[in-house]
Formats: structure tokens, sequence, C-alpha cells
């Protein structure tokens, strides 16, 4: 079975200084691993995802995600915050079929001025 | 731009009066998905299609159905909505079998029972 955990549910930065929110996963084959945000009332957006190319995985708006297959983690990060980057962020994982996509719980981003 | 609609943004129902909610895609993806989110929640699916074939989840309540009249279109029917009903409801599409393609999200219905 494949699942993702999100092991902060609430992440507080200053605007300017680096974003880390944290996701592991357990998978039992090569699995296919996203972020998505979603901003107060809206559908969720795709931030990046991993599909076995390369480890690191650049995304949207400066952030990026780095395979670690040893840890089993996703890791989300961004060297520099901005106010517009407060959201949700939902780490999530697709079967091998390709049909069902299993969420962490999110992790609420905010960013201090 | 390709993409998936939901409509209405949001809608208002009263207590035990039938809702639909209605979603759209261009993008010609075989599977569509209804999930709902409570406040400060993950998205919960409630079911998806794969072409015209339904799969329902175990946990989603028989008040809560759905139908797929064509590839574009799929609707979420609430039969007698409660107040624990009150959600945003996500449909999203992805397009198998290749496992590594993402589920393309709409920006959600807001749906308030009275």
């Amino acid at each position: 079975a494949q699942s993702v955990t999100q092991l902060d549910s609430h992440v507080s930065v200053s605007e300017g200084t680096p974003v880390l929110l944290r996701c592991n996963y357990s998978s039992s084959y090569s699995p296919s691993l996203f972020w998505y945000v979603q901003h107060p009332n809206k559908g969720l957006q795709l931030l990046l995802k991993y599909t076995s190319a390369a480890t690191l995985v650049k995304g949207i708006n400066g952030f990026e995600a780095e395979f670690k297959k040893s840890e089993t983690s996703f890791h989300l990060t961004k060297p520099s915050a901005h106010m517009s980057d407060a959201a949700e962020y939902f780490c999530v994982v697709s079967d091998i079929t390709g049909n069902q996509f299993y969420f962490g719980t999110g992790t609420s981003l905010t960013v201090i001025p | 731009d390709a993409m998936v609609i939901q409509n209405p943004r949001y809608q208002v129902t009263q207590f035990g009066k039938p809702v639909t909610l209605s979603c759209s895609q261009t993008l010609n993806h075989n599977v569509m998905y209804w999930y709902q989110q409570k406040s400060s929640q993950a998205p919960k699916l409630l079911f998806h299609y794969y072409d015209k074939d339904f799969n329902n989840e175990a946990d989603t309540p028989d008040n809560f159905q759905s139908r797929r009249p064509n590839t574009s279109f799929c609707f979420l029917d609430i039969r007698s909505p409660g107040l624990g009903d009150a959600a945003m409801y996500l449909c999203a599409t992805s397009k198998p079998p290749t496992g590594y393609t993402e589920a393309f999200f709409g920006q959600g219905t807001r749906l308030t029972v009275v």
C-alpha cells in the first residue's frame, strides 16, 4: 500500500528565509510523487512531480524537491519565501496504476513579513 | 487552455434539498474524480470513473451519487444534504496508465447547507 506522511502540520517562516516542508512516503514499488499547493478557497495546483527521471525536481515559483530513496523522503524546499507562498501544501503519492492518489494531511505555511 | 471547470464556484442549498455539482474537462482524460474537502483537512476521495466504469470508495455515504454521461462531463449529486456535507468539493482528472501522470484539479465548489 502507498501512503505519505507530512511531518509538520504548520510551518512558519520569515519572508526571504528558506522554506522546508517535509514528506516521507511508503511504497512497495518506485513511486510517483507530487507536491500540490492550495490557496484559500481554490483548487489544487501542481508544484512539481517526481517521475523517476531526475531525483532533484524543479517546479514552479522557485520550489524544488529531492527524491531520496534511502530515506523514503520527498521534501519540498524554496531558497527564499515570498508572502504569496502562504498556503496549504499537500504531498501526494499515486498507486502503480496511476488511478489512485493518496494525500498527506497537509502543511500550512505561514510567511511572516 | 485545456482545463477542469467546476460550476458553480459557490452553492448554497437547503437541508435535505437535492443538489447537483458539475465538472467538465477539455483534457480528454480517462479518469475523473470527486473529492470532498472539509476545513483544514486533506481531500477525501468519494469516487472516480475510469472511462465509464464507476468506482465507489467503501466509506462514501449512499447520499452521494455520480453520473458521467460522456468523457467531458461528470456530476456529483447529493440526494439529501445534511449540515455535515458542507465542504469544498473538488473535481480532478488524470490519464493513466503510465502511473506518472498527475491529477489536474478544478477550482472547486464550496457547498453551504442551511
